[in-house]
């Protein structure tokens, strides 16, 4: 059980263009998810908590209107990065809380982005 | 803020040796900590996670001991093999939000 799955597994994007990333719950509702980037060699930085029905919580230095973000369900939360660019290339990852255990998170198999 | 450190940053042994990964926090009021392990270019997989009123974790050869009031936690991987070749995170679960701090991470090489 428990299982979070992310769409697609890896993704290269022209600069300019936009991608969305899709975080799902197979098993398990999930009130909560979040957003983490990994550039190489580092560790997974939050990027924003995504709560169902409300606006997402971005983290210090992350911009709200580049990294948008969606959980119009108990089951699904995206990502849309916006006007990529080269530095935005990265590993991303989603978590998400069962709903009543906020303090669990089970993680996603990560997206590669690639902005050439 | 929480801040979380791995020490060392790589570590490189033969096969059979015992490795000893260390985290620490600087926060003591945590709910939990994990310890993850991640492959190049792979998602996270969950190895063993502490409550905060445990000392220990044990699964298989990994055994994770937590001392909450130094904030330390160090994961233990006995009799290592070249299949446990990968980065090791620590992640801590504060009590005033359900966010996760994650430290740098151990890369560990076995060989053979």
């Amino acid at each position: 059980g428990a299982v979070v799955s992310q769409h697609p597994s890896w993704v290269i994007c022209k600069s300019g263009t936009s991608v969305k990333i899709e975080c799902r719950s197979l098993d398990f509702q999930a009130t909560t998810m979040f957003w983490y980037r990994q550039f190489p060699k580092q560790s997974l930085m939050l990027m924003a908590t995504s709560n169902e029905g409300s606006k997402a919580t971005y983290e210090q230095g992350v911009e709200k209107d580049k990294f948008l973000i969606n959980h119009a369900s108990l089951t699904l939360s995206t990502l849309t990065v916006t006007s990529a660019h080269p530095e935005d290339s990265s590993f991303y990852i989603c978590s998400a809380s069962p709903s009543g255990s906020s303090y669990e998170q089970y993680f996603g198999p990560g997206t590669r982005l690639t902005v050439t | 803020k929480q801040e979380v450190t791995q020490i060392p940053a790589a570590l490189s042994v033969p096969e059979g040796e015992n490795l000893v990964l260390n985290c620490s926090f600087t926060d003591s009021a945590i709910y939990n900590l994990q310890w993850f392990r991640q492959d190049p270019g792979k998602g996270l997989t969950s190895l063993l996670l502490i409550q905060s009123s445990q000392r220990e974790q044990t699964s298989g050869r990994l055994n994770a001991s937590l001392d909450k009031s130094s904030g330390r936690s160090t994961l233990y991987i006995a009799a290592s093999q070249p299949g446990d070749s990968a980065t090791y995170l620590c992640a801590v679960n504060s009590v005033d939000d359900y966010k996760l701090s994650f430290g740098a991470g151990t890369t560990v090489t076995v060989r053979a």
